[in-house]
Parts: structure tokens; C-alpha cells; sequence
């Protein structure tokens, strides 16, 4: 079971450059989230879909698009890539809120803007 | 959501108990207490959670306070393996699933 896998595991972009993080999940979970994580700090919400054809912002999502046709996948959509993006990114999934259940993570993407 | 405070950083040696403290004086009565860590370089994992009662795992066990403001992670027998970043959340129940607020979370040397 491969639970969440998230690809590619590093990528250097030039500024004004666009890309898209891909995230797909095995577990038929409902809910699906993107964080990104600065150096030493902790996650920070981009977006979310609590199901196929449904998406909602977090707490920093611009500069970012997220779409989401099937329950697998999840991709995360950088259009105008800029120094600030420098991140580490994480995809997660959830059968249901995440309140009574756990998250799962992917090993992350890390992305440098240059 | 509510905050949680956690120390920094904490030492343990291996083999030894660990107990990582977390206080949240302001949990609302429908908030489960989440815990997961950060092992270097890889994404979050689940560790446990609980409500009220404390919850033994095969990771760790969670120690609830009676009135529910602070709680402890337990891990029995530290090993190398357990040096992360352990992050305590609080989830509502009551206000939907959009998000886990991870703060900076406490950093576990384990000392060979």
C-alpha cells in the first residue's frame, strides 16, 4: 500500500516559471490537503478538497491553483514561481475530518525558486 | 482552532522514558488532542489522540489532565529513531476539517 505519494521529491525553478507538484493518494480518502513548511517553522495550510470537484483555500494560497478531478489526485499548480515559494511541500490525505482520524503525509517536494 | 504551548527542544537518553508536555488552557470542551512527529527530512506521521481518557498506542501514550489543559506524550523506551519534531493540535470537532495548526512543536534529541 503505497498510502500518499508525492512527485517530483526536488525541483529548482527560475522565477516566472510554473509547475505543478503532483499528489495522489491510494486509500480512497475524501479529504485532501497541500502544506508547505518554511525552514524551521511549522506546516501552513494552502488548500484543501474534502472531495472530488471541491476545493477550499487555507491560510496562504496565493500563488497557488489546486484542482481536483478524481479522489486520488491532488496536484498543486505554481503559475509565477517567485523567491518566496522556497518551500518544502507537503501533500496529506484523510477518510474523513481530521478531528477523530489521523493524517497521512507524502515525503514532500522541495522546491527552490532561483 | 486553540493554541497549544510546547517546549522548544528536549533531551533524552536512549532507552529512557520520555514524557513531552503540552499545555492548552483555552481547549474548548469538543477538541481531541492530536499528536504526530517530523522525522528529519519526511513528512508528518500520526503518533496518537485522545479526548478525555488517556490512550495507549503501540508509539506512545497520551496523558489527558483531568480538567483537560495540558496533556503528555509518553514514550517508554526512547530509541534513536524517536529524535523529530513532535507536534501537539487541537482539533474541533464541532467546525469541520480544513485544517491541522502545526506551531513549531518540540524538538527530541535522543542521546545515545
Amino acid at each position: 500500500n503505497a498510502g500518499v505519494t508525492q512527485t517530483p521529491k526536488f525541483r529548482i525553478l527560475k522565477i516566472g516559471q510554473s509547475m505543478t507538484l503532483q499528489c495522489t493518494q491510494d486509500m480512497n480518502h475524501n479529504y485532501m490537503y497541500w502544506y508547505r513548511q518554511d525552514p524551521g517553522m511549522g506546516l501552513k495550510l494552502i488548500y484543501y478538497s474534502v472531495g472530488a470537484g471541491i476545493t477550499d483555500k487555507g491560510e496562504v494560497p496565493n500563488g497557488y491553483n489546486v484542482s481536483r478531478s478524481t479522489t486520488e489526485d491532488f496536484p498543486l499548480r505554481l503559475e509565477l514561481a517567485a523567491p518566496s515559494q522556497t518551500s518544502v511541500y507537503f501533500c496529506a490525505s484523510s477518510a474523513v475530518a481530521y478531528m477523530n482520524t489521523e493524517a497521512f503525509f507524502g515525503q514532500g517536494t522541495r522546491l527552490t525558486v532561483v | 482552532d486553540a493554541k497549544t504551548t510546547q517546549p522548544n527542544s528536549m533531551e533524552s537518553n536512549e532507552e529512557e522514558p520520555v514524557h513531552l508536555p503540552c499545555n492548552h488552557s483555552t481547549i474548548s470542551g469538543t477538541d481531541y488532542i492530536h499528536w504526530y512527529r517530523q522525522l528529519p527530512s519526511q513528512g508528518p506521521e500520526y503518533v496518537i489522540h485522545g479526548l478525555t481518557s488517556n490512550v495507549n498506542n503501540r508509539m506512545a501514550s497520551l496523558a489527558i489532565a483531568e480538567d483537560r489543559k495540558s496533556s503528555t506524550l509518553i514514550l517508554h523506551r526512547a530509541t534513536l529513531r524517536d529524535a523529530a519534531v513532535y507536534y501537539c493540535i487541537l482539533r474541533d470537532s464541532q467546525t469541520g476539517a480544513n485544517n491541522l495548526f502545526f506551531g513549531t512543536g518540540t524538538r527530541l534529541t535522543v542521546i545515545p
